[in-house]
Parts: structure tokens; sequence; C-alpha cells
């Protein structure tokens, strides 16, 4: 079966300093693969998909990357956080290949900018 | 363009109560519509699916039907627990993309 694993599950870091966010996913190939932010008590914000290694979209400017070095990994980075990037980040997977799949979620990242 | 509507919340219920939230939809084309569930301080899980229109979609007893003529996907649950107490997003996908577009979310409290 599949599974996703997303870490650290919470991280609390300064203003201005640099951010690392790891997403793998287990047991199938190719995925395409999500960053999502939540903030306090509202929706789901896409950040970046990427549909294969080395492709990534970004749906939103911001202080914010993404990087697929790996099939079934994805990380999210930052050179400088900013207050804004307080939330909740979660990441995603659905079968590649096929539109119209339902996604699959990790457990989140809670990240506190102080 | 692609949206997605859901009830406002706090949904408050008791126990054994029946349970409707709202989801309306736009969309090009023909998209796939989903339910997720999300628990204090953990990531979404999908609930149900529907794929076409009239399909319905079923899981732990909430039930929803994908209604074309009125781009509707209505979470249903004849009697709701305590432990139902979370918040639920609506989502659809985006036809000919690999994207999403979710809902803001509807927070249920289940009272015994």
């Amino acid at each position: 079966s599949q599974t996703i694993h997303q870490w650290p599950a919470t991280l609390v870091q300064p203003v201005g300093s640099p951010l690392s966010l790891e997403c793998t996913v287990e047991g199938t190939s190719n995925p395409n693969l999500y960053w999502y932010r939540q903030a306090a008590g509202r929706g789901l914000q896409l950040l970046f998909y990427s549909v294969g290694i080395g492709q990534i979209s970004s749906e939103v400017p911001q202080n914010l990357s993404a990087s697929r070095p790996q099939d079934r990994q994805f990380i999210l980075s930052s050179k400088k956080l900013l207050l804004s990037d307080s939330g909740f980040y979660l990441c995603a997977w659905s079968v590649g290949g096929i539109s119209n799949q339902p996604q699959h979620f990790g457990d989140g990242t809670r990240l506190s900018i102080l | 363009g692609n949206s997605v509507t859901q009830m406002e919340g706090p949904v408050t219920l008791s126990e054994e109560a029946f349970l409707t939230i709202n989801c309306t939809y736009t969309a090009t084309g023909y998209p796939s519509l989903f339910w997720y569930v999300q628990y204090p301080g953990e990531g979404l899980q999908l609930l149900l699916k529907a794929t076409k229109a009239d399909d319905k979609g079923s899981n732990k007893g909430f039930e929803a039907t994908y209604r074309k003529e009125t781009t509707s996907f209505h979470l249903e649950k004849g009697s709701v627990q305590v432990s139902d107490s979370a918040v639920y997003f609506c989502a659809l996908s985006v036809t000919g993309t690999y994207k999403y577009i979710f809902g803001t979310g509807t927070r249920l409290k289940v009272l015994a």
C-alpha cells in the first residue's frame, strides 16, 4: 500500500532563517506531488505541484520554492522566512499520469515564525 | 472558471442528528468530486468520491451524490456521532490538469 511521510511535524523558526520541509511517498511510482498551505481556520492554498522529477509548477508568487530531486521526494524551501509564512503545510500525492484521481495527504507540518 | 462553495460553519448538532453540509461547484469539463475530512492537527483524509454525474459516493455512513443539473455534491449522514466532529472539505479535480480546487471547509461539532 502507499504511504506518505512528512516531517517535521512542528517547527518554530525565527524570521529570516531558512526552511526545508521534506515529503516522501512510498509504494507508488511517478506520483503527482503537491504542497499546500492552510492558514488557521481557512481552506487550502496550492503552492506547488510536480508531475515528474525536476518539473515544478508554482501557483502563487511567494517567498518559497520547491524541488523534486527524486521521483518520490518533494521538498519545500525558503532562504529567508517571513512572519506571513506561518501556517500548516500539507504535502499530498495523486496517481501520476491520470487526472481526476483523489489526493492523499500527509499529516502536515505546523510552522510558527517568531 | 472552476470554484467550490461550501456552507459556512460551524455546524453544531446533537448526537444522532441528521447532517447535511452543502457544496456547490462551477467547473469546465467533467470533474471528479471529493469530500475530505480533517481532524484537529492532522492532514486531510479522503472520505468519499464521485467521478461522474449521478454517481453516489459513500463511506462510514456518509453519502454524497454528484448532481450535474444543480452542480451540487452535498454531504449527508443519517446519524452523527461525537467522533464525527472535524472539518469537512469539498473539492473538485480540474479537468485536463492535475490540479484540485478546495472549498474553505465546514467545521462540524457534535455534542453528546
